[in-house]
């Protein structure tokens, strides 16, 4: 698979729920970053976890990073209709500049 | 809150001809970045500017594509012949530091579609 590939890649869920997609990457890393886009829209920061971290929280959000297996998850707890989105990972490796995106997780929230 | 901001936010055109796509990017903001998604697909990046000049760039940023900032405040992308597989959206980005994966602030993007 390439650098930041997501599974899975559409989820469906019921307000409420909880929604879980994972993100799997290649090379070494400085930190993972996860990303939101609405429909046509920008692309908006969540979460950035460096690579010395295993878990980070913010609000309903929690992400882990697993080195050992390049892989990072993004839970998004108690979910709402306003969260449905393309979730991405991004990867910044040292020494470069660019992010590398995945690519993507369509969530889709049911009222 | 400070945000990047594009235009045009769709802009037409048709085979061939010129285009430039403006950003102001957040004000105390150093480094800038243009990335672009086809329709479906990845975001992909294509350059980073830094000190007025290019940091990074990858494949795709071949010599029909150009950069500048022209004065204190806009950062353009030009494509000086635009292709068909030009289409799609284009996303300015800045950030407050450079290498290493740092946080990115991104524009709401221009859609590019080119006839």
């Amino acid at each position: 698979s390439q650098q930041g590939e997501e599974d899975p890649q559409a989820l469906s869920i019921q307000e409420g729920e909880n929604a879980t997609m994972n993100c799997s990457y290649k090379t070494s890393i400085n930190n993972l970053q996860w990303y939101r886009q609405n429909s046509g829209r920008g692309l908006v920061h969540l979460i950035l976890i460096r690579s010395n971290e295993r878990e980070k929280h913010s609000g309903r959000l929690r992400v882990t990073l697993d080195t050992s297996k390049k892989s990072s998850s993004l839970l998004i707890t108690a979910s709402r209709a306003a969260d449905t989105a393309s979730y991405f990972c991004a990867t910044g490796v040292d020494s470069s500049y660019k992010l590398i995106f995945g690519s993507g997780t369509r969530l889709l929230v049911r009222p | 809150e400070p945000e990047v901001t594009q235009t045009p936010s769709h802009q037409v055109t048709q085979m061939g001809q010129e285009v430039i796509l403006r950003c102001v990017p957040i004000s105390n903001h150093l480094y800038f970045y243009w990335y672009r998604q086809i329709l479906g697909q990845k975001v992909e990046f294509l350059v980073s500017f830094y000190n007025n000049e290019i940091s990074e760039k990858s494949e795709i940023f071949d010599d029909q594509f150009s950069v500048e900032r022209p004065d204190g405040s806009n950062f353009t992308l030009k494509i000086r012949s635009t292709k068909l597989e030009d289409s799609a959206m284009y996303f300015c980005a800045s950030s407050e530091e450079g290498a290493g994966g740092n946080i990115q602030y991104f524009g709401a993007g221009t859609r590019l579609s080119v006839l």
